[in-house]
């Protein structure tokens, strides 16, 4: 079952401007992640955000949470070329990670 | 760091044939999952096991078992290869329920 719904689908910026990314989901959860995936490739985890927290930072990434609008936000600040991929949020829930449909970013040079 | 690895990144099998992924972790994780990735869909679990011996159907796991007979190791197998089992088959491992999925490179399973 595809629990988060990542919006935009797709997001194409120019480098330096700053990309945001959103994330709903449906049930209650134990904590929130974001992963990026670059074309072909694996996933890689990039910062986990508990159901009890609000907002955290990892370099140029701000992760917001509003469990009563079950939402969430990526922010990554100062856009670089190496961070075009898909990202995608999966919310916890008992022993499964729930994902959604990811966005893809692009950006150009 | 952790390691997640699949046996192949790409395979090509005919229709009818079985088939098995292999997947391996070195960091002793408890879980570990399979799930298969295509366009617009995100990832669906296929099965996921939480111990050694233990597995527990995800949301898509008919054609496919699994076997998990050592800790490290989690095998999906295919028993009867479809065209609809093309795919991007994406294995994982967490050490507990609460914290950070760790993903192979992932295998591009063809179906002809």
């Amino acid at each position: 079952s595809q629990q988060g719904e990542e919006d935009p689908q797709a997001l194409s910026i120019q480098e330096g401007e700053n990309a945001t990314m959103n994330c709903s989901y449906k049930t209650s959860i134990n904590n929130l992640q974001w992963y990026r995936q670059n074309s072909g490739r694996g996933l890689v985890h990039l910062i986990l955000i508990r159901s009890n927290e609000r907002e955290k930072h990892s370099g140029r990434l701000r992760v917001t949470l509003d469990t009563s609008k079950k939402s969430s936000s990526l922010l990554i600040t100062a856009s670089r070329a190496a961070d075009t991929a898909s990202y995608f949020c999966a919310t916890k829930s008992n022993y499964q990670l729930i994902w959604g449909a990811g966005t893809k970013l692009i950006i150009k040079p | 760091d952790v390691k997640v690895t699949q046996s192949s990144r790409y395979l090509v099998k005919r229709t009818g044939e079985k088939v098995f992924l292999e997947c391996v972790q070195d960091m002793d994780h408890e879980n570990m999952f399979w799930y298969r990735q295509d366009p617009g869909l995100g990832l669906r679990l296929i099965y996921f096991s939480y111990d050694v011996k233990m597995k527990e159907k995800g949301d898509i796991p008919e054609g496919y078992s699994v076997s998990r007979e050592k800790k490290e190791r989690f095998s999906l197998i295919l028993e009867s290869a479809s065209t609809n089992q093309t795919s991007m088959y994406l294995c994982a491992s967490s050490s507990d329920t609460n914290t950070e999925a760790f993903f192979g490179q992932g295998t591009r399973l063809t179906v002809v």
